[in-house]
Parts: structure tokens; C-alpha cells; sequence
């Protein structure tokens, strides 16, 4: 199963604590995406990056931080400033350059981070 | 602001029946619509997109930008097209999409 991998696959953090939750593609794709998924609320966008490098807020960005070293990995930390973190999280990319309209985005299968 | 909405949560049809998932945007510009498709234990993938004008596993959606609509259809419902559906925007020049909630289709038999 291929594509993008999303580790682990459940994750629990304590209180105060920050976690970390990877993301690694080997589709050569440049674009990367990070949303939080609530049952009611769809998916919302916290943090995408369209270049090694670079990455830029998306709608709900306070609470977590990324990073982007390499064009394959895309990892997302929940800090300790994230007082609602339990959610569904899911990884995307495409191959999208900057400017462009977007194409077909794949997802990861998901990580579901839950606090105890 | 740009806003996706799909105003039904859940969407509940019997086998051979006419589906319609509403979605409904708010954008100034020209939106490129998408409907992505989630179904049991799988990964949310594409179904289709407003551009290509495709039908994909029997389903069809037409970009409606008088009514800021793009409501996805089938005419009859199979058990397999049980899923979570979201519609899906995004503008020019911007490479990230817009989610709606989301509505859960079930099709009974």
C-alpha cells in the first residue's frame, strides 16, 4: 500500500505534552497538506507546504507546528497549545505547483490522536 | 469568503433509487468543484471533478455557477455507494482545497 503512510495510526497524548504524527510520500510530489477531520465539521486545513522548505498556515493552524526538510516527509506536531487536539488527522499531497489550480489530491489513511 | 456547504448530513435511500447530494459555494472568482468519496475503511480518494465533466461509477455532477451549486447524482442508488461524500472548492491560484462537512449516504437494500 503505497502512495502516502501516515504513522501511527493511534496516538495518545498526555497534558502537556506535544506529539508528533509523520507523513511520508514516495509519489515525487511537491505539495503537501495537513487537515483535521471532525465528525460534523469536515475537513479543515492546518498547514500545507508546496516546496522543500516552505510551508504556509491554513485555516486552523494555532496549536501546531511542521516542518518540511525533505520533499517526501511532511511531519505535524500538536503542541501543548492545542487545547482540543482529539480528531482524526489526514496527510495529503499532490503535485500541484505554486499558482496552479489544484489537482487530485491522495490521502493518507489516517491518524486518529486522542487525549488522555 | 470562501465556504463549501452540504446541508444534509446523512442522506438515507433504498436500492434503485434517484440520489442527490447537495453542495452549494460561496467564491467570487471561478471555482474548480470536487466531490471526494470516503468509504468503510478506506482512504478518501476523488470521485470526480466539475472540469473533466465525467461520469464516475455511474454518478454525475453539474457546476451550476447561477445557483453557486454542485449538487452530485446518480440516478439509481447502489448498496455499494454507501459512503461519507464531501464536496470540495478551490480558487485560482490557490493549490489547497476547501472541504464541506460532509454527508453520509447510506443505501439500504
Amino acid at each position: 500500500d503505497g502512495g502516502i503512510t501516515q504513522s501511527p495510526k493511534y496516538l495518545f497524548r498526555k497534558e502537556g505534552q506535544n506529539v508528533t504524527l509523520s507523513c511520508e510520500q514516495n509519489l515525487n510530489h511537491d505539495a503537501m497538506y495537513w487537515y483535521r477531520q471532525d465528525p460534523g465539521q469536515g475537513l479543515r486545513l492546518i498547514y500545507y507546504s508546496q516546496i522543500v522548505n516552505d510551508f504556509q498556515k491554513g485555516d486552523i493552524a494555532e496549536g501546531y507546528s511542521v516542518s518540511r526538510e525533505k520533499k517526501e516527509s511532511f511531519p505535524l506536531t500538536v503542541t501543548s497549545a492545542q487545547k482540543n487536539p482529539t480528531a482524526f488527522y489526514l496527510c495529503a499531497s499532490n503535485s500541484g505547483a505554486a499558482g496552479t489550480k489544484n489537482e487530485k489530491l491522495f490521502f493518507g489513511s489516517g491518524t486518529q490522536l486522542s487525549v488522555l | 469568503a470562501q465556504r463549501v456547504t452540504q446541508p444534509e448530513k446523512l442522506l438515507s435511500v433504498f436500492k434503485g433509487a434517484p440520489v442527490e447530494l447537495k453542495c452549494n459555494y460561496s467564491y467570487s472568482g471561478s471555482p474548480e468543484l470536487f466531490w471526494y468519496v470516503q468509504y468503510s475503511r478506506q482512504r478518501l480518494q476523488l470521485l470526480l471533478r466539475h472540469i473533466s465533466r465525467e461520469s464516475i461509477k455511474g454518478f454525475t455532477a453539474d457546476l451550476n455557477k447561477g445557483e453557486t451549486s454542485f449538487h452530485l447524482k446518480k440516478p439509481f442508488a447502489q448498496e455499494e455507494d454507501s459512503a461519507m461524500y464531501y464536496c470540495a472548492l478551490s480558487g485560482r491560484g490557490y493549490n489547497k482545497l476547501i472541504f464541506g462537512a460532509g454527508t453520509r449516504l447510506a443505501v439500504h437494500p
